[in-house]
């Protein structure tokens, strides 16, 4: 079965720094998502995008969080300035047309950890 | 607008069933079945879509009773593998829209 694969599968950085999130959404699919997961806790939607423009968006998704797909297999989620609350696992997943009725693939994560 | 999920954990002895309710006070277009163990991505397992279809899955199968706007998932002669959390994903229009997840319920089957 075809992968969503994301980069790393963990990242370490200090509070206030910027870090990328990578993924590379399943070739065919046309809607990209951002979710996180915070330990033990649901997983909260974050984002989505279609042809290279927001489609929707979580109040957990403000300006500090921004998404791009720099080229045609990337999908990358930035955080400008990290907070400790911020710390999660961060799933990418990709949809063949973003429809209801579709199955989501999501990553293997990353677990993004700030301190 | 999160789906409600019940109960919040469940402790099985193998071999035993077990049945997880997702509930909304919106009308649903679909719901999405995932499971997933610890530290891993989830993984689909199935999805219904409004018109109060049954599908089965193995010895998981699920139903969506639309005019209760919920769903269930049974999981019959449960196994070791079974073991994980069990999170709802609900969608409230046929078109382009968001997965949102419940908080999950907390599955272990003990031997």
């Amino acid at each position: 079965e075809p992968e969503v694969t994301q980069t790393p599968s963990h990242q370490v950085t200090q509070m206030g720094q910027e870090v990328i999130l990578r993924c590379v959404p399943i070739s065919n699919h046309l809607y990209f998502y951002w979710y996180r997961q915070i330990l033990g806790q649901k997983v909260e939607f974050l984002v989505s995008f279609y042809n290279n423009e927001i489609s929707e968006k979580s109040e957990i998704f403000d300006d500090q969080f921004s998404v791009e797909r720099p080229d045609g297999s990337n999908f990358t989620l930035k955080i400008r300035s990290t907070k400790l609350e911020d710390s999660a696992m961060y799933f990418c997943a990709s949809r063949v047309q973003g429809r209801a009725n579709e199955k989501l693939f999501f990553g293997s994560g990353t677990q993004l950890s700030v301190l | 607008q999160q789906p409600v999920q019940s109960p919040q954990a469940v402790i099985l002895r193998e071999g035993e069933d077990a049945v997880i309710n997702c509930s909304s006070s919106k009308a649903l277009y679909s719901v999405h079945w995932y499971r997933q163990k610890h530290g891993e991505a989830p993984v689909f397992l199935m999805i219904l879509l409004k018109g109060g279809e049954q599908k089965g899955h193995e010895k998981i199968s699920a139903s969506f009773n639309e005019k209760k706007q919920q769903s269930s998932l049974y999981l019959t002669a449960s196994q070791l593998s079974y073991s994980g959390t069990y999170f709802c994903g609900t969608e409230y229009d046929s078109g382009y829209s968001t997965l949102t997840f419940g908080k999950g319920t907390m599955l272990l089957v003990s031997p």
